[in-house]
C-alpha cells in the first residue's frame, strides 16, 4: 500500500539552529513529493514540491528538501530556524492516481 | 486574490445530530476537495469535485456523509448523524483544474467536536 511516514512526531530546536525533518515514502514508483506547513488555525501551505530532475528542491521561507531515491526519502531542511517557523509540517506524496497521501505530521517547536 | 473560505470555523454538536460545513473555493478553480484531518493524523481525502461532478468519493462514508457542489462553485459537506469519531478538522481545498491537482490551496478548516 502507498504510504508516507514521518518518524518524528515532535521536534524542538533553538532559534538559529539548523533543522531537518524526515520523510520516507513507500510507493511502487517514484511519486511526486511535497512538503506543507500548517500554522495553528490556518490551512496547509505548500512549501515545495518535487516532480523530477534536480534532487535538491528550493522552496519558500528558506526551506529546501532533498530527494534520495535509494533511501525513499524526501527530507526537509532549513539552515537557520526562526521562531515563526514553529508549526506542523506535513510530507505528502502523489502517485499515478493523483491523490495526495499525507504523513502524520511533525510538530516543530522553536525555543528562543 | 482571496483564498479558500470555510465556515463555520468551529462547531460543537452532540452525537446523532447533523452538521453542515460550507466552502467557497478560489475564484476560477474548477477542482474542489474535502479532507478530514483527525488529531495526530494527516489530512485524508474524502471527496473531490471537478466543477459540479464527483471525481473521487471512495473514502467518503456514504452512510452518513454527503457533499454537493451544485453550481460548480461553493460546496457543502454534511454529516448526519454524527458519531464521536467524526471529531476532526474538515479542510476544503481547491485547484485550478485536474491537471493542477498538485497546486492545491487550502482553507483554514472547520474544527468539529462531537460530544
Amino acid at each position: 500500500a502507498q504510504s508516507v511516514t514521518q518518524p518524528d512526531i515532535h521536534i524542538t530546536v533553538s532559534e538559529g539552529a539548523s533543522l531537518e525533518l524526515r520523510c520516507n515514502y513507500s510507493y511502487g514508483a517514484t511519486p511526486y513529493l511535497f512538503w506543507y506547513v500548517q500554522s495553528p488555525g490556518q490551512g496547509l501551505q505548500l512549501l515545495l514540491k518535487y516532480f523530477s530532475g534536480d534532487t535538491l528542491v528550493q522552496g519558500i521561507k528558506g526551506f529546501e528538501a532533498e530527494f534520495k531515491r535509494s533511501q525513499s526519502s524526501f527530507n526537509l531542511r532549513k539552515p537557520s530556524v526562526h521562531w515563526s517557523d514553529a508549526a506542523e509540517y506535513f510530507c505528502a506524496a502523489a502517485g499515478t492516481a493523483s491523490k495526495l497521501t499525507f504523513g502524520t505530521g511533525t510538530r516543530l517547536q522553536v525555543t528562543l | 486574490e482571496a483564498g479558500v473560505a470555510q465556515s463555520p470555523r468551529y462547531k460543537i454538536i452532540e452525537k446523532r445530530q447533523s452538521v453542515a460545513f460550507w466552502c467557497n473555493p478560489i475564484s476560477g478553480h474548477a477542482t474542489l476537495y474535502w479532507y478530514q484531518q483527525i488529531l495526530g493524523q494527516g489530512p485524508k481525502l474524502l471527496i473531490q469535485f471537478q466543477n459540479n461532478g464527483v471525481v473521487d468519493d471512495s473514502q467518503l462514508p456514504k452512510d452518513r456523509f454527503s457533499a454537493e457542489r451544485l453550481k460548480g462553485v461553493d460546496s457543502t459537506l454534511k454529516i448526519q448523524p454524527a458519531k464521536l469519531e467524526d471529531s476532526a478538522v474538515y479542510l476544503c481545498a481547491s485547484s485550478l483544474d485536474l491537471v493542477m491537482i498538485y497546486e492545491q490551496y487550502f482553507g483554514p478548516g472547520t474544527r468539529l467536536t462531537v460530544t
